[in-house]
């Protein structure tokens, strides 16, 4: 079975300040890596997603997350963040032979931006 | 059109209530789940539907009937629910459950148990 583990729960940061998130994965077969974001009363939507290929791969609203399959990671950067990136941030992983059958989702990062 | 669609988006009902939560989406998607999130909690797989079947039920108690009438249309039936079911219950979509690309959610419908 696969798992995901966000090790930080909440991530203050000042606007403008640049940001990580972290994520790692736990699999015994190739994997499909994802970042969902969710806004207050929001569903959830796809920032970005790692299927193979190049290791860092872009997505919307100015993110961008790095593939490291030596440390399990799938960590998650802004460079400068935005009031409206206020959100909860959550990283999943899927079976890369069955596809998205099953996404099991990390517990979640909140990231408050502070103006 | 690239959304889901999700309705009511809130629902308040009690125990003894049957009610029903309503999925759509017309991107040709021919896989459909049914997710529920509670508070501070990542979501949660309930269901998945693939070309209109049932392929995946993760263990929901029977209280939760879920129907999918066509690939467009997804319902989830409620009846003789318990306060703890009260959560975000969000539907998704994906092109088919072999697909890599990722789901498209729906904003959810946040149902009360009273």
């Amino acid at each position: 079975a696969q798992s995901v583990t966000q090790l930080d729960s909440q991530v203050p940061v000042f606007e403008e300040a640049p940001v990580e998130l972290r994520c790692n994965y736990s699999s015994s077969v190739s994997v499909y890596l994802f970042w969902y974001v969710q806004y207050p009363n929001q569903g959830l939507q796809l920032l970005l997603k790692y299927l193979s290929g190049s290791t860092l791969v872009k997505g919307i609203n100015g993110f961008e997350a790095e593939f490291n399959k030596s440390q399990t990671s799938f960590h998650l950067r802004k460079p400068s963040v935005h009031i409206s990136d206020t959100a909860e941030y959550f990283c999943a992983v899927s079976r890369a032979d069955f596809g998205n059958e099953k996404l099991t989702f990390g517990t979640g990062t909140r990231l408050t931006i502070i103006p | 059109d690239t959304e889901v669609t999700q309705t009511p988006k809130h629902l308040v009902m009690g125990m003894t209530n049957k009610k029903s939560l309503k999925c759509e989406q017309h991107m040709g998607h021919r896989a459909m789940y049914w997710y529920k999130q509670k508070a501070k909690k990542p979501p949660e797989l309930m269901f998945v539907y693939s070309y209109e079947k049932l392929s995946i039920n993760e263990s929901v108690p029977s209280r939760f009937s879920p129907e999918c009438p066509n690939s467009s249309l997804l319902n989830l039936h409620l009846h003789a629910l318990q306060p703890e079911d009260s959560a975000l219950y969000l539907c998704a979509s994906s092109q088919t459950d072999r697909n890599p690309y990722g789901y498209t959610f729906g904003s959810g419908t946040r149902l009360t148990v009273v």
